[in-house]
C-alpha cells in the first residue's frame, strides 16, 4: 500500500491564482482530513470528509473548498489564493473500525504565495 | 474549549537524557491522546496513544503518563538517540462521539539529542 499520496510537494503561487491540491489513499478509509501547519502553531483542521459525497468544514475553512467524490479522493481547492495561505498541508486518512481511530498523514505539499 | 497546550516549545538533551513534553487540555470529552512523531519535510505519524482509562502506557523506549483529573498527559523518552531528534506533538479527540477522528493538536516540540 502506497498509504496517503499528496501532490504537488512544492508551489508557489501568485496573489489571486487558484490551484488544487490533490490527496489519494488507498487503505480504503472512510475518513479524511486536510490541515495545515504554520510553525509554532501545530497543525489545524481545514476541512474533514466520512465518506464520499460528505464534506464539513473544520476549524480554519475560510478560502478552502473540498470535494469528496469517491472513497480514494480528497482534493482541496483553492480558489483565490492569498499570502496568508502559505503553509504546509497535510493530508490524512482514517478508519473507525474496532473503536480506535487512527490517522495516517500524507508527506505533505509545501505552498507560498506571494 | 478545544484547546490542546504543549510545552516546552524547544527541547536539547544529551544522548540517554530523559525529554519530557507535556499536554493539558480542557474539553473532558476528549478521550483519546496520541502523540505524533515528524521528521523534517515529512507528514506526522503516530508513535504512541493512551486513553484515559489507565495512567500509563509504555512502548519501548516511549512512555505516555496521563493524569485524568489534572487533565494533563505528558510523553517520556528513555534513554534518548540522536535519530529521536524530531518534532513531537500532542493531540486529543473525542473518539467515542460524533468528531470523526478529528484530532486538535498542540503547538508542537521541537526535541534535539545531541550526541
Amino acid at each position: 500500500n502506497a498509504g496517503v499520496t499528496q501532490t504537488p510537494k512544492f508551489r508557489i503561487l501568485k496573489i489571486g491564482q487558484s490551484m488544487t491540491l490533490q490527496c489519494t489513499q488507498d487503505m480504503n478509509h472512510n475518513y479524511m482530513y486536510w490541515y495545515r501547519q504554520d510553525p509554532g502553531m501545530g497543525l489545524k483542521l481545514i476541512y474533514y470528509s466520512v465518506g464520499a459525497g460528505i464534506t464539513d468544514k473544520g476549524e480554519v475553512p475560510n478560502g478552502y473548498n473540498v470535494s469528496r467524490s469517491t472513497t480514494e479522493d480528497f482534493p482541496l481547492r483553492l480558489e483565490l489564493a492569498a499570502p496568508s495561505q502559505t503553509s504546509v498541508y497535510f493530508c490524512a486518512s482514517s478508519s473507525a473500525s474496532g473503536g480506535h481511530l487512527r490517522e495516517f498523514f500524507g508527506p505533505g505539499t509545501r505552498l507560498t504565495v506571494l | 474549549q478545544q484547546q490542546v497546550k504543549q510545552s516546552p516549545q524547544s527541547l536539547i538533551v544529551q544522548k540517554g537524557g530523559i525529554p519530557i513534553i507535556n499536554c493539558a487540555y480542557e474539553n473532558t470529552a476528549f478521550d483519546y491522546f496520541p502523540w505524533y512523531q515528524q521528521f523534517p519535510g515529512k507528514g506526522p505519524a503516530l508513535l504512541i496513544a493512551i486513553r484515559p482509562d489507565v495512567s500509563e502506557k509504555k512502548e519501548g523506549r516511549f512512555t505516555i503518563s496521563f493524569n485524568k483529573s489534572a487533565k494533563q498527559f505528558s510523553l517520556h523518552i528513555m534513554d534518548s538517540q540522536p535519530g529521536d531528534s524530531a518534532t513531537y506533538f500532542c493531540a486529543a479527540s473525542d473518539a467515542g462521539g460524533t468528531s470523526y477522528g478529528k484530532l486538535t493538536f498542540g503547538q508542537g516540540t521541537i526535541l534535539t539529542v545531541h550526541p
